[in-house]
């Protein structure tokens, strides 16, 4: 089984300034992936960064990063230069990769408040 | 340009009345899933099929099936919605095997369900 726990219900930061939103993880598996979904609201899920749990380097998509630190089972995500587009709830999950079409396990969700 | 579209966006019932949603994708993808969204909570995975096979989550009650007619649509049916049952219901849909996209799952924009 795995669980994922977003422990950051709510964060703020202004606009252009960095910010950094902590997921710790837990799984039995040893071949995982780990992801950062932003849900605007009303809006579809989009996945905003994937990490291989194999791969050693940090995932990074322009301003998003993660910070991988896996014998700690911790997945933070860093978004620079934040936009008020920024402005979603996000959520950490996780995926065993063994299986290939199994279910995402979500965290409960940051949601991510840009201060102009 | 929407590929994983949810019918209707709103969806009102009465307890007990069983009630439908619906989901279509255009990506041709081989995995769909539904997941549950309840306010303030992680969305939890109810199902999903790979191909024609269909998979059942453990705690799924009994009270939600599915159904997959084609590879383009997929269904979610409450036979017997209680008010606990009031939720998002998400569908996302994967490519599998898991492959240079591993793992990633396309959402639709979710359909809110209201029980009365």
């Amino acid at each position: 089984a795995q669980t994922v726990t977003q422990s950051q219900p709510e964060m703020s930061v202004q606009e252009a300034e960095t910010v950094t939103l902590s997921c710790t993880y837990d799984t039995s598996e040893s071949d995982y992936y780990l992801f950062w979904y932003k849900q605007p609201p009303s809006r579809q899920m989009i996945l905003v960064i994937r990490q291989e749990a194999y791969k050693q380097q940090n995932a990074t998509e322009n301003r998003f990063s993660v910070n991988f630190q896996k014998a700690a089972k911790s997945f933070s995500l860093k978004i620079s230069d934040s936009q008020l587009g920024d402005a979603a709830m996000y959520f950490c999950a996780s995926m065993y990769s063994g299986g290939g079409a199994d279910g995402l396990t979500f965290g409960k969700g940051t949601h991510l408040i840009i201060q102009p | 340009d929407a590929m994983v579209i949810q019918n209707p966006r709103y969806q009102v019932t009465q307890f007990g009345k069983p009630v439908t949603l619906s989901c279509s994708q255009t990506l041709n993808h081989n995995v769909m899933y539904w997941y549950q969204q309840k306010s303030s909570q992680a969305p939890k995975l109810l199902f999903h099929y790979y191909d024609k096979d269909f998979n059942n989550e453990a705690d799924t009650p009994d009270n939600f099936q599915s159904r997959r007619p084609n590879t383009s649509f997929c269904f979610l049916d409450i036979r017997s919605p209680g008010l606990g049952d009031a939720a998002m219901y998400l569908c996302a849909t994967s490519s599998a095997p898991a492959g240079v996209l591993g793992g990633i799952q396309y959402f639709g924009a979710g359909t809110r369900l209201s029980v009365l």
